[in-house]
Formats: C-alpha cells, sequence, structure tokens
C-alpha cells in the first residue's frame, strides 16, 4: 500500500464542529491527492498538493482547507463540517512500484457529519 | 464533462474472460489510459494503463484499438474476488499537472 496511512478511519461528528483528516505516507512521494466518494458520483477530487506548501483546488474544494507542511503529511480540514460532507475520504500519492504516473490509494475514512 | 464512458455494470461467469470495455473518444495523443478497480469499500486499486500498444501484467490484459478511441481490459479467468467497480480514465503523462478524473466505472459481478 506505499506506506499510505489515513486517520481516523472512522468519525462520526456534529455539524458545525471542526475536523481533521490525516494523511500519512513513508515513501517521500511528491504529490497527494484528497478524493471523496459518495454513491452516484465516482471518486471526486478536492484538494491536491505538489510539494511541501504548495496545493490546488480540486472540482469539489468548497468547504474543505488542505495543508502540507512537511512531506510525508497532507491535513483535510473541514472547519464547519456540514452533513453534506458525510462520506469517505481517500487520500492518495502518485508514484511508487507500479509506475511515476500511477495513483496508490490508502484504505479510506469514514466520515459521518449528524 | 466525462473523457470516458462505460457501461454501468456488466456480469461474467466465473472462470470465463471479462471484457470490459471503455470508449474515450476524445483522447489526445499524448494520453494513456488507466484502469483502476475498486473492491467493495477498499481504495482503488492500479491494474494497468496503455498509450497505444497492448499491454498485459499479472491481473489483465489491455487492448486499445488502434485509432485509441476505446480500450478493452481484459480479466482473463474471472474469479469471485475480481467482483469490483472498474474505472477507466485517461490522462496525460505531465507528471504531476493533470487531475485524475474518476466517473462512476463499471461494477462487474462475477457469478458462481
Amino acid at each position: 500500500d506505499a506506506g499510505i496511512t489515513q486517520s481516523p478511519r472512522h468519525k462520526v461528528t456534529e455539524t458545525g464542529t471542526p475536523v481533521t483528516l490525516r494523511c500519512h505516507q513513508t515513501e517521500n512521494h511528491r504529490y497527494m491527492y484528497w478524493y471523496r466518494q459518495d454513491p452516484g458520483h465516482g471518486l471526486r477530487l478536492i484538494h491536491y498538493s505538489y510539494g511541501v506548501k504548495d496545493t490546488d483546488k480540486g472540482e469539489v474544494s468548497d468547504g474543505y482547507s488542505v495543508s502540507r507542511s512537511k512531506t510525508e503529511d497532507f491535513l483535510l480540514t473541514l472547519e464547519s463540517a456540514t452533513s453534506s460532507q458525510t462520506s469517505v475520504y481517500f487520500c492518495a500519492i502518485r508514484g511508487g512500484s507500479s509506475g511515476a504516473n500511477v495513483l496508490t490509494f490508502g484504505a479510506g475514512s469514514r466520515l459521518t457529519v449528524l | 464533462d466525462a473523457k470516458t464512458t462505460q457501461p454501468t455494470s456488466m456480469d461474467c461467469a466465473e472462470g470465463r474472460a471479462a471484457n470490459l470495455p471503455c470508449n474515450h473518444s476524445t483522447i489526445s495523443g499524448n494520453e494513456y489510459v488507466y484502469w483502476y478497480r475498486q473492491i467493495h469499500s477498499q481504495g482503488p486499486q492500479y491494474i494497468i494503463h496503455g498509450l497505444k500498444n497492448n499491454e498485459t501484467n499479472e491481473m489483465a490484459s489491455l487492448i486499445i484499438t488502434e485509432d485509441r478511441k476505446s480500450s478493452t481490459l481484459i480479466l482473463p479467468h474471472a474469479t469471485l474476488r475480481d467482483t469490483a467497480v472498474y474505472y477507466c480514465i485517461v490522462s496525460d503523462s505531465n507528471f504531476g499537472n493533470e487531475k485524475l478524473t474518476f466517473g462512476t466505472g463499471t461494477r462487474l459481478t462475477i457469478i458462481p
């Protein structure tokens, strides 16, 4: 799994609370991504990073912020969680044994906002 | 604006070859075709990719038409563990500058 760890794996929170999801990698990959997955929508890109402190928006970035202060960690923050952000969140890195342009995904973080 | 079109679902008998089609009629010359699959609620897993030539690895074969407007992923001897959602994606090779877009894929069910 290319040394990708997502935490927490499961979280239940209330509307209006802040939430931070962490993606940790151990192989020094430059590019990291956050996706969300909802029924009927496949995977949608939220934000991605192309280096320390270098990030950019994806197609569904509203309501989310990210930070990458060191290569190994990419944090996704929901400043004030809403029920529409109930989803499964996947982190991915680009590269690894399958090829430089291949994405390797983490196991996912299931977030429920009540 | 989807760059690929895949059937929503398919069934295949266990032990037979599963052939999953993908249309990518607007593919450009420097774009590769990638296939991933997602088993149940796990993270998507890379299967194979190619540019213009057919490719084979330990998991599958990828057949790309000569005009590159469509491709077929072949699982030669499908097992129950191949039941998954399969995603076909096109992307150029400009490292890191493209944002891979995953559609809803094809839900493949292997029938015992």
